[in-house]
């Protein structure tokens, strides 16, 4: 496809399991976001991945958290020993942006998100 | 750091009305601003963004954007608004200088478009 997908669309955990968050970006963007919006809140930056590495993890709440990628590829977060304050959708989003490029030239897709319930 | 403040969490506009939903944001410098819309079971999509140069800024749908400096702000407007308008619309802000990737969202605004 042309977008940002994002999978599964909604998952349903039980307080302590692990869950993964599945990303594939669009295509030959370099540059890939991970979001976390609560319900009736912002955005929050969770990471963002440059290729492989990661430049900026300052995002992520705790060491719960965790996300690696695959190349320009695919993106998976995992969030390990699930609590109830994790039920959020998480979204991800793409960009053709390089190092040192300027923002300017920078638009992020956004994925439709994956919905998270914990029970 | 950078913070967006949309001072309007719900907003109810007639059809064919005009709307302003209002972004406030705090940075030391001039940021890079956005505007995203948000309709139900979609992902967020860019309307427009400011950089710099003229600091009326055209995005699509029929969506403007002014920023003003000397009041930290950047309102989005549109003349008519249609049915199709209901959406959360969230501003967001990145810092204009390289090696620091976030984008800062506002809480976000609803819009309620009334026949």
């Amino acid at each position: 496809g042309a977008g940002v997908s994002q999978s599964p669309s909604n998952k349903v955990t039980e307080k302590g399991k692990d869950v993964e968050l599945r990303c594939d970006p669009i295509s030959g963007h370099t540059a890939l976001y991970w979001y976390r919006q609560r319900l009736g809140q912002g955005l929050e930056f969770l990471i963002y991945f440059q290729g492989n590495s990661a430049p900026d993890k300052s995002g992520l709440p705790s060491d719960r958290f965790s996300a690696e990628r695959t190349g320009e590829s695919v993106s998976t977060l995992t969030i390990q020993r699930t609590q109830q304050e994790d039920s959020a959708v998480y979204l991800c989003a793409s960009s053709t942006k390089k190092p040192k490029s300027p923002r300017y030239q920078e638009t992020q897709y956004f994925g439709p998100g994956t919905r998270l319930l914990v029970l | 750091a950078q913070s967006v403040t949309q001072p309007d969490i719900h907003i109810t506009v007639s059809e064919g009305a005009s709307l302003e939903l209002r972004c406030n944001y705090s940075y030391g410098a001039t940021p890079y601003l956005f505007w995203y819309v948000q309709s139900p079971g979609q992902g967020l999509q860019l309307l427009l963004k400011y950089f710099s140069g003229d600091t009326l800024v055209q995005g699509i749908k029929g969506f403007e954007a002014e920023f003003k400096r000397s009041q930290s702000s950047f309102n989005l407007r549109k003349p008519s608004v249609h049915w199709s308008d209901a959406a959360e619309y969230f501003c967001a802000v990145a810092p204009s200088f390289f090696g620091n990737e976030k984008l800062t969202f506002g809480t976000g605004t609803r819009l309620t478009i009334i026949p």
